[in-house]
């Protein structure tokens, strides 16, 4: 079935560790995108790309890192220089003039 | 700065009820206004506004897109447990190639059997 992968759906870090989340999909979208939601904040955008070797900051992406080698493929990492990682991540993907975006199920992660 | 404004923050009903949710914006060449609904996880896909006044209905749901008002309403009539869930409201802008959504905060509706 056609859709929006994202692993793991619970990560665990350690303070000062990079973590790096995954995304995949098989939609054949052009674009992706990488969203925070914390409780009553609503989704924030961290990052996104509209096409393969391109992306750009999103409102918050001090902290974070990606990387769009594949079409299908969004990684993003959280690195030790994000102050409150703590948060559910989304990632998003639609097609290239299309805002109607699809999302995965979510990676829930934890700073110990 | 864009902001999308979603009142009531949360609310509870009982089943048979009507909701009304409401959605502003204030943003910069608006292009389009969208409903999704987030029941555990990945939200999903409810409605994409782009005229002033037309409604757009799938079974128990509809919604409506005010421009002169800068807002937007989610109706869910004859509300079922099945309702219960986080719905979200996002504007996209035009004027560039950019197609990124601002979402707002949420309306967490709980149904009540």
């Amino acid at each position: 079935d056609g859709g929006i992968t994202q692993s793991p759906k619970y990560l665990f870090r350690k303070e000062g560790q990079n973590v790096t989340l995954s995304c995949e999909q098989n939609l054949n979208h052009d674009a992706m995108y990488w969203y925070r939601q914390d409780p009553g904040q609503g989704l924030r955008l961290i990052y996104y790309s509209q096409i393969v070797n391109d992306f750009q900051k999103g409102d918050i992406a001090e902290g974070y890192s990606v990387s769009r080698e594949k079409k299908e493929s969004f990684p993003l990492t959280v690195t030790s220089a994000q102050k409150n990682p703590t948060a559910f991540y989304l990632c998003a993907s639609s097609r290239h003039g299309n805002t109607e975006a699809f999302f995965g199920q979510g990676t829930r992660l934890t700073v110990v | 700065e864009d902001k999308v404004v979603q009142s009531p923050l949360s609310l509870v009903v009982h089943e048979g009820d009507t909701v009304t949710l409401n959605c502003s914006y204030e943003v910069t060449n608006f292009r389009s206004l969208l409903w999704y609904k987030q029941e555990k996880k990945a939200p999903t896909f409810l409605f994409m506004l782009t005229s002033s006044g037309i409604e757009k209905k799938s079974g128990r749901l509809s919604s409506i897109l005010d421009k002169k008002e800068l807002s937007s309403i989610l109706n869910i009539t004859a509300t079922q447990t099945g309702d219960s869930a986080i719905y979200l409201c996002a504007v996209d802008k035009k004027g560039s190639n950019d197609y990124k959504l601002s979402f707002g905060a949420g309306t967490t509706v709980t149904v009540r059997a």
